[in-house]
């Protein structure tokens, strides 16, 4: 089955970049898209369409996706950008997550 | 507004059924397929499947086939998400979460609103 591997966490200080990484098997060939998830909350689409922001969504998050690997990059990283974060693919018809990246700001 | 509102917390024993459901509002409920995902305590996300909510098709993961059930009224503007044979890994909190795409564009793209999730704990 398919697969997609996330680092389990990383770490920013305020107002710096974070990337967030997403490998998968020809990932690239596949659109991916980014939820952000807050303890106990709902996870919130950030990115779609590999590097789509929806209505809302901040412009400070950004993606790409090519060759094997999808990233996330948050520009000017802020406190209220802490949380688990999830890249999302489908393959054969069938959603594939990410096992998620804790996002610490610090 | 698109609200996606679950039914509440459930506790069943193993080998017993649940059945989640997911009412929407703020948007036409027969335009867009509805996914299923839950979320063990303190694990990721996992996927169950869509339904199609015009025409009532489902589309199952592998590992849910025959124990996953998910129907809708759409009288109602309700989907719902039955799993039976629970086990105690079935823990977990259940989304709904509608598809960001209108089911006459084809295809599916991501989860672009979500339930608040129902909390199913199954415990002898």
């Amino acid at each position: 089955s398919y697969e997609l591997t996330q680092p389990p966490s990383a770490s920013v200080s305020p107002g710096q970049t974070a990337r967030i990484t997403c490998s998968g098997d020809q990932l690239g060939d596949k659109h991916v898209c980014w939820y952000q998830q807050q303890p106990g909350l709902s996870p919130v689409l950030v990115i779609y369409y590999d590097n789509k922001r929806p209505s809302g969504i901040p412009e400070r998050f950004s993606a790409s996706n090519s060759g094997n690997t999808a990233t996330l990059t948050i520009n000017g990283t802020q406190a209220a950008d802490e949380g688990d974060y999830y890249c999302q693919a489908w393959d054969s018809s069938i959603a594939v997550f990410g096992g998620g990246t804790k996002l610490t700001v610090l | 507004q698109v609200q996606l509102v679950q039914s509440g917390t459930e506790v069943k024993k193993p080998g017993a059924s649940v059945k989640v459901s997911c009412k929407t509002s703020g948007y036409t409920f027969t335009d867009y397929y509805m996914h299923w995902v839950r979320q063990a305590p303190g694990q990721g996300l996992e996927w169950m499947g869509w339904i199609n909510t015009n025409s009532g098709a489902t589309h199952t993961a592998q590992k849910f086939q025959g124990r996953v059930t998910m129907t809708r009224d759409t009288s109602l503007n309700t989907a719902y998400m039955e799993l039976s044979r629970l086990k105690s890994d079935d823990t977990a909190v259940y989304y709904c979460a509608r598809d960001q795409h209108m089911i006459t564009s084809g295809g599916v793209v991501g989860f672009d609103f979500w339930g608040r999730g129902t909390l199913v704990t199954v415990s002898s």
